[in-house]
């Protein structure tokens, strides 16, 4: 299994609080992705970052930043939590031309709920 | 952008064959990816088609027709371990290293 963990797990937190996730590897591989995973949804990207300090939008970014200062970390947050981001949320790795499609490597998944 | 379709659910028999077609749009398609994941789990890579045809790695084969902008993923020799959700996703050579997933199809597989 890729070295990929993720903290914390499970949250509870008031809407409007900051939340931050984040997301370890171990890899030293070069593209980090933040997913979040609702039903009916399937997995839709937040943000990407494609080495240190290069980060890029995804087709959900509204309401999130992100942050890597180092290749090991890719860190998530939400300024001002919301209900609506209520989700699970999928940090991944990649190093391409490494595997076969650039195959994606998903962490254990961390649980957020927003109240 | 992309899309894809997949259907939402499956059901089938332990040994049956199970399978999940994905029709996809995207406007610099590169390859067609297979994913698995367990309830409560992470996905988990299972395979990848770049050119046409069939490719088989044990009881799942994937397969990929360009020209229709289509793949499925088959199952073979159901076993109950294989009631998960099973998700296309489309890498796009104008996206960079992106993967765009589509909804998932649930498969259960009763005894």
């Amino acid at each position: 299994d890729a070295g990929i963990t993720q903290s914390p797990r499970h949250k509870v937190t008031e809407t409007g609080t900051p939340v931050t996730l984040r997301c370890h590897q171990t890899e030293n591989h070069r593209y980090m992705y933040w997913y979040r995973q609702d039903p009916g949804h399937g997995l839709r990207l937040i943000h990407y970052s494609y080495g240190v300090k290069d980060t890029d939008k995804g087709e959900v970014s509204d309401g999130y930043s992100v942050s890597r200062s180092k290749t090991e970390d890719f860190l998530l947050t939400l300024e001002s939590a919301t209900s609506s981001q209520t989700s699970v949320y999928f940090c991944a790795i990649s190093e391409p031309g490494l595997q076969l499609g650039d195959t994606q490597y998903f962490g254990p998944g961390t649980r957020l709920t927003v109240l | 952008g992309q899309s894809l379709e997949q259907p939402s659910e499956v059901t089938a028999v332990e040994g049956a064959i199970v399978q999940i077609n994905c029709t996809y749009q995207t406007s610099g398609f590169y390859g067609l990816s297979w994913y698995q994941q367990h309830d409560g789990g992470a996905p988990t890579f299972l395979s990848y088609n770049a050119l046409d045809g069939l490719e088989e790695t044990g009881r799942f084969s994937s397969f990929l027709s360009r020209s229709d902008s289509y793949g499925y993923l088959l199952l073979q020799e159901l076993q109950m371990k294989d009631s998960a959700s099973y998700f296309c996703a489309v890498r796009d050579s104008a996206a960079g290293n992106k993967l765009t997933f589509g909804g998932g199809t649930r498969v259960l597989v009763k005894p």
